[in-house]
Parts: structure tokens; C-alpha cells; sequence
């Protein structure tokens, strides 16, 4: 069975330094792979996605993500942290002829002055 | 995102009322889901659908049931409710040829 996995439940960083949020999957094929970010007292908004194509991706706010086959890893990247960057976040992996999206349990990201 | 709207954003009810969530959207979706969150257990899906005339089960629908009565317009009812169904539930809509789904701000229920 399909499956994700976010190791880390809570992580805290200083603001100005760089983030690095990790996303692992269990699936047979390359799935559709997503990060959506939740705001306190928000709904999901999505920060990227990957098809297919360059396993580099770009999101909105500065986040980046790297899809690694070989390590069935989709990270999410941030080179310099905001303190508005305080939020839950979680992967989410969509599969081919699968009707829903499974999503990870969340990390939640503390940003420290 | 504003084109996902829901109400109510909070809810305090008893055990045993019967509750709806209702879900609406402009961006023209065929497709819409209604998921519940629980503290780290990420989301989980209770039932979705593809039109109106397609309905399916989900994860975890026991205890819950949908209406579909217009494309735009996608309802979660809770029958009976009980305190176990205490939760933030979320609706999404899902691209008609593509994968993105966009969701709601999200409904707080606490069932006492």
C-alpha cells in the first residue's frame, strides 16, 4: 500500500536561516508528489507540485523541492526562513487512476526570532 | 483559496444532533472531496465525488453521508454525532484533467 512518510513532527529554526523539510513515500511508480502549507486557523494552500520533467520544482514564497527517485524522497527547501513561514506543512502523493490524495502527518515548522 | 468556500468555519454541537457541512466552489470542478483532519494523523478521506451523479466512500465514512446537489455544491452530513467526530474537515475540488486539488479554509467541529 501506498504510503508517506514526514519523519520530523516539529522543527524549529532561527529566522534568516535555511529550512529543509523531509517527505518520503512508498510506491512502486513515480507518483504525483505535493506540498501544500496550512497556516494557523487556515486552509491548505498549495506550494508545488511534480508531474513529471525537471526533479527540480519552484513554489510560491521561495520554496523549492526535489524529487529523488532513488531515495523516494520529495524535500522541501527554503534558503532563508521568514517568521511568516510558521505553519504546518505537509507532502501529499497523488497516484495514477487513484481517486484522493494521501497526505504525510505534518511538521510543524516554529520560526525563532 | 476563496474559490472554496465552507460553512460554518466553527461548530459546537451536542452528541446525537445531526449536523451538515456544507462545501461550495466557482472553479467549476467536477470533482470534490470532503476529508477530516486529526492531530497527527494528517487528512483523511470520507467521501468524494465526480459528479453530481457519482458519489463514492471513502477511508473513513462511516458515520457520515454526502450530498451532492449541484456540481458547485458538495454537503457533509453528520447524523448522529458523537464526540470521536471532533475534527477540522476539509473540502477540496480537484482539477477536471489534472491532480491539483485545492481546498477550503476548513471546519472546526467538537462534538460534546
Amino acid at each position: 500500500a501506498q504510503s508517506v512518510t514526514q519523519p520530523d513532527i516539529h522543527i524549529t529554526v532561527s529566522e534568516g536561516a535555511s529550512l529543509e523539510l523531509r517527505c518520503n513515500y512508498s510506491y512502486g511508480a513515480t507518483p504525483y508528489l505535493f506540498w501544500y502549507v496550512q497556516s494557523p486557523g487556515q486552509g491548505l494552500q498549495l506550494l508545488l507540485k511534480y508531474f513529471s520533467g525537471d526533479t527540480l520544482v519552484q513554489g510560491i514564497k521561495g520554496f523549492e523541492a526535489e524529487f529523488k527517485r532513488s531515495q523516494s524522497s520529495f524535500n522541501l527547501r527554503k534558503p532563508s526562513v521568514h517568521w511568516s513561514d510558521a505553519a504546518e506543512y505537509f507532502c501529499a502523493v497523488g497516484i495514477t487512476g487513484a481517486n484522493n490524495l494521501f497526505f504525510g502527518t505534518g511538521t510543524r515548522l516554529t520560526v525563532i526570532p | 483559496d476563496a474559490d472554496v468556500t465552507q460553512t460554518p468555519r466553527n461548530r459546537i454541537t451536542k452528541t446525537g444532533k445531526r449536523i451538515m457541512l456544507e462545501c461550495s466552489q466557482t472553479k467549476g470542478h467536477d470533482r470534490m472531496y470532503w476529508y477530516r483532519q486529526d492531530p497527527g494523523l494528517g487528512l483523511q478521506l470520507i467521501y468524494y465525488s465526480f459528479d453530481v451523479k457519482d458519489i463514492n466512500k471513502g477511508e473513513i465514512s462511516d458515520g457520515y453521508s454526502v450530498s451532492r446537489q449541484a456540481q458547485a455544491k458538495f454537503s457533509l452530513s453528520l447524523e448522529s454525532a458523537i464526540p470521536n467526530q471532533t475534527a477540522l474537515y476539509f473540502c477540496a475540488t480537484r482539477e477536471n484533467s489534472g491532480d491539483t486539488q485545492y481546498f477550503g479554509p476548513g471546519t472546526r467541529l467538537t462534538v460534546l
